[in-house]
């Protein structure tokens, strides 16, 4: 069955540095979108991308889509205490069956 | 706030027991999802309806089992619970035409003991 993979599954960085975490699908995904879970809170949509090679910039955090709309990307420069959470990535009408399906997310903790 | 209300936020119950968790979807939105999340585990797609319809059904256990109303709020059932169903369980609803962006609950964090 479709698969959303993320790595990685943890990352601990010191305040200041930049962060990265990728995405990717075993199929070719109509949207991809990211949420952001904070610690004991709910999902939180941060972003959707529809072209491939798209990418877009929210502040600090860039977002990209692969050109072959199977991968993406989260990059936050200069990380603060604030970006601790857990990042998902979600593909859209992979299949007939399943929707909206998240990857397994990636922990982020920033060391202040 | 995202606007999707999920009650209760806490349930305690014990095996073999049946519980309702409910969802008001935000004021317009016709589609309602349901997701399980455990402990140090991603989101797991249940099932979506669409406007009183079921769209799309993820791995939902046969002993689960959700509906949308008439006025869109949704309800998801659970019978002879397991301890492996514990588990926050959270409800997001989109906007017609909304990409599929989805606006979470809080979740109902249940714990069968």
């Amino acid at each position: 069955g479709q698969q959303v993979m993320q790595i990685p599954q943890y990352q601990h960085v010191q305040e200041g540095e930049d962060f990265t975490t990728y995405c990717n699908s075993s199929t070719t995904l109509s949207n991809i979108q990211w949420y952001k879970q904070r610690p004991g809170g709910h999902p939180v949509f941060l972003i959707q991308l529809v072209k491939s090679g798209e990418v877009k910039k929210q502040k600090r955090l860039t977002f990209q889509f692969g050109e072959a709309k199977k991968n993406s990307s989260l990059h936050i420069t200069a990380t603060q205490t604030t970006d601790v959470g857990t990042y998902f990535c979600a593909g859209d009408r992979i299949t007939s069956y399943d929707k909206v399906i998240f990857g397994p997310g990636t922990s982020l903790s920033v060391i202040p | 706030d995202s606007g999707v209300t999920q009650t209760p936020k806490h349930l305690i119950t014990a095996t073999g027991q049946r519980v309702t968790l409910r969802c008001s979807p935000r004021s317009g939105d016709l589609s309602v999802y349901w997701y399980q999340q455990s402990l140090d585990q991603g989101l797991q797609f249940l099932i979506q309806y669409y406007n009183g319809e079921e769209r799309a059904k993820g791995n939902i256990l046969e002993r689960f089992s959700a509906q949308q109303f008439p006025d869109l709020h949704s309800e998801l059932n659970l019978s002879s619970l397991e301890l492996g169903d514990s588990a926050l369980y959270f409800c997001a609803s989109s906007a017609p035409g909304g990409g599929e962006k989805l606006f979470f609950g809080s979740g109902t964090q249940l714990s069968v003991l």
